[in-house]
């Protein structure tokens, strides 16, 4: 099993421009999240997603979007890119089942700098 | 809102000697409660957790400890080695659903 795959690893986008990170796990998790990782600082929640079709708010969700179109992938779009977006982007999932609750699995991360 | 506080925010201890970790959250209802380590470069990774119905859990040298009425629980490193120096997170389950990180605490082992 590949896990969970995030691409790319390294951006470099200008301030304004899109782009949408990938992320994609082959565990048929149901649960996944995407957090972001600021220089020696915790992981703060994004966005989430309980299943296909279903997305909703984390802790700091402004200037992104998602989407859950399939159990697979959950990408996360970022619009007009500015520069407190630069970051390390981790994508999780998880089999949590609302009863019992499992590890997360993590990707390796995305490195976004906005200049 | 949902919260999950972390202390200390760094911690050095002697190799050998033990090391504790504590985080407290905001929600009663929360029910799973995962620890993990993140290496320098790395991705986080699970080391232990604990779901509510118990008080205690370990693994080798690592041990958390829950304490549902107080809101809080705490991870434990006993005889630590080179290798456990590392970013240790806490995190809590919101709503069955929302996975919330502490802050973190960065641990150096003195050799």
């Amino acid at each position: 099993n590949a896990g969970v795959t995030q691409t790319p690893k390294f951006r470099i986008l200008k301030i304004g421009q899109s782009m949408t990170l990938q992320c994609t796990q082959d565990m048929n998790h149901n649960y996944m999240y995407w957090y972001r990782q600021d220089p020696g600082m915790g992981l703060k929640l994004i966005y989430y997603s309980v299943g296909a079709g279903i997305t909703d708010k984390g802790e700091v969700p402004n200037g992104y979007n998602v989407s859950r179109s399939t159990t697979e992938d959950f990408p996360l779009r970022l619009e007009l890119a500015a520069p407190s977006q630069t970051s390390v982007y981790f994508c999780a999932s998880t089999a949590a089942d609302g009863v019992m609750n499992t590890e997360a699995f993590f990707g390796q991360g995305t490195r976004l700098t906005v200049v | 809102g949902e919260n999950v506080e972390q202390h200390p925010s760094t911690l050095s201890v002697q190799e050998g000697d033990s090391a504790v970790i504590k985080c407290t959250y905001s929600d009663s209802a929360s029910n799973y409660f995962p620890w993990y380590k993140q290496e320098l470069g790395k991705r986080p990774q699970l080391i232990i957790d604990i779901r509510s119905n118990v008080g205690e859990k370990k693994d080798q040298r690592i041990a958390v400890t829950l304490n549902k009425t107080a809101k809080h629980f705490s991870l434990h490193i006993t005889e630590t080695q080179p290798e456990d120096s590392a970013v240790y997170f806490c995190a809590a389950l919101f709503g069955n659903e929302k996975l919330t990180f502490g802050t973190g605490t960065r641990l150096t082992i003195i050799p």
